[in-house]
């Protein structure tokens, strides 16, 4: 079973810093992806960032970039340059196959950010 | 705007009672997908669908019913056998044009609270 381990419960950063998010999976299929998802106080879960298993390069999305390390298993978010806005609940997660539940996410337990002005 | 609504926001039941979350999307997906989310936690999979008039149960189906009449519809009943039924509900749709690497897009969610 595929599974999603976030060991930061919660997070502080000073506003205009960088900070990383840490995510580590566990997986037996070669071909998956994983999902970097932010929820603020109002609840809805707003993706922000995809990495497929076979993709080369890192992603990227604006502030966004994602440290994937294949062999160590792990992807973590990365957030420039942090704004006021960026204080939210961050969850990691990986979709099942299609076969196994519709290809439901799995996601991890969440870090929650705090930005500091 | 393409995108997926749920409603309503906030949804108060009684004891004993029924009731209905809707959950609409225009982005043309395939799938659709009930996740129920308690306070400090992860999400778990209610129910999906992958096609009209087909529906399969999640890890915690229990007390839950669903239909998928139309493409765009994924209502979700909370029934009286849900005994701890307090939570938010968010809704999700995908494609299933790419397996595990398709995106699930989430609506806004339904916070139910048990009088």
């Amino acid at each position: 079973a595929q599974k999603i381990t976030q060991t930061q419960p919660g997070m502080f950063v000073q506003e205009k810093e960088a900070v990383t998010l840490d995510c580590t999976y566990d997986t037996s299929d070669q071909s998956y992806g994983l999902f970097w998802y932010k929820q603020p106080s109002s609840g809805e879960m707003i993706f922000l960032i995809y990495q497929g298993s076979y993709d080369e390069q890192n992603a990227t999305e604006g502030r966004y970039s994602l440290n994937f390390q294949k062999a160590r298993k792990s992807a973590n978010l990365v957030i420039s340059a942090s704004q006021l806005g960026d204080s939210a609940m961050y969850f990691c997660a990986m979709r099942e196959p299609f076969y196994n539940q519709g290809g439901k996410l799995i996601f991890g337990q969440g870090t929650e950010l705090s930005v500091k002005p | 705007d393409g995108g997926i609504t749920q409603s309503p926001k906030y949804l108060f039941r009684k004891e004993g009672q029924n009731v209905t979350l809707s959950c609409e999307q225009n982005l043309n997906h395939d799938a659709m997908y009930w996740y129920r989310q308690d306070p400090g936690q992860g999400l778990r999979l209610i129910y999906y669908s992958q096609i009209v008039n087909d529906f399969q149960k999640g890890d915690i189906a229990e007390g839950y019913s669903v239909s998928r009449e139309k493409k765009e519809s994924f209502p979700l009943t909370v029934t009286s056998a849900q005994k701890n039924p307090t939570a938010f509900y968010l809704c999700a749709s995908s494609t299933l044009a790419g397996g595990s690497t398709d995106t699930q897009y989430f609506g806004p969610g339904t916070r139910l609270t048990v009088l």
